[in-house]
């Protein structure tokens, strides 16, 4: 049972640029959320994605956007990227259904120059 | 607006020494707490989910606790394979949806 892949590993853009980062559910799960963590601190919500739609949203600029498809994978892009964007970035599925426990891809690494 | 907060940021034990991490929270309605297990450079590894005040979960050396202002992360006798970042996150009901919040973690270290 194959659990939340997240591609790529790594990634090392610089300032102004923009960055897709990729994620597949684990199977049967029907929500993604994406999520930033920066070294030494706890995820950060950024936003989360049902049926196709954004359904909720963090504490974060109009920079990060994403999407979901139809097989419930996602992507999340960040445009304009800044040197505070550098982070760890968490995909995490979960099924919409009761309060069920998310479960994590390893990340993408980003690092802005 | 909700809030998490872990406690002590970083615990060095030696192995064996049996400790607990704290995790105190505000919320409104919760939903559920949850726990995970963070090794460097990894995502959050599912551990527990506590629903409400009262519940125990145990796993291995592992025992999480919930009462209805915190949550306690007790483990008994660790071994240096233990050490990592524990992340507690609750699950409550924010504009109409479930939204998780996490804690900052405690980081363990277990020494041979």
């Amino acid at each position: 049972d194959a659990g939340v892949t997240q591609s790529p590993t790594h990634l090392i853009k610089t300032r102004g640029q923009q960055v897709t980062l990729r994620c597949s559910p684990k199977s049967g799960h029907d929500t993604v959320s994406w999520y930033q963590q920066a070294l030494g601190q706890g995820p950060q919500f950024i936003f989360q994605y049902y049926e196709e739609e954004e359904r909720q949203r963090g504490n974060f600029p109009d920079r990060f956007s994403g999407h979901q498809f139809p097989n419930y994978s996602s992507e999340l892009n960040v445009n304009a990227l800044l040197l505070g964007d550098s982070a760890l970035y968490l995909c995490a599925s979960s099924l919409d259904r009761g309060n069920q426990p998310q479960h994590f891809g390893d990340g993408t690494r980003l690092s802005i120059l | 607006e909700d809030q998490v907060t872990q406690s002590p940021e970083a615990l060095r034990l030696q192995e064996g020494e049996s400790s607990s991490l704290n995790c105190s929270y505000t919320v409104s309605g919760l939903r559920g707490l949850f726990w995970y297990r963070q090794d460097p450079g990894k995502g959050p590894e599912f551990l527990f989910t506590l629903y409400s005040a009262g519940e125990e979960k145990e796993k291995e050396r592992l025992k999480a606790t919930l009462t209805k202002k915190e949550s306690f992360l007790h483990i008994t006798a660790p071994k240096p394979e233990d050490s990592a970042t524990y992340l507690c996150a609750v699950q409550a009901y924010s504009g109409g949806y479930q939204k998780v919040t996490f804690g900052i973690g405690t980081k363990l270290q277990v020494i041979p």
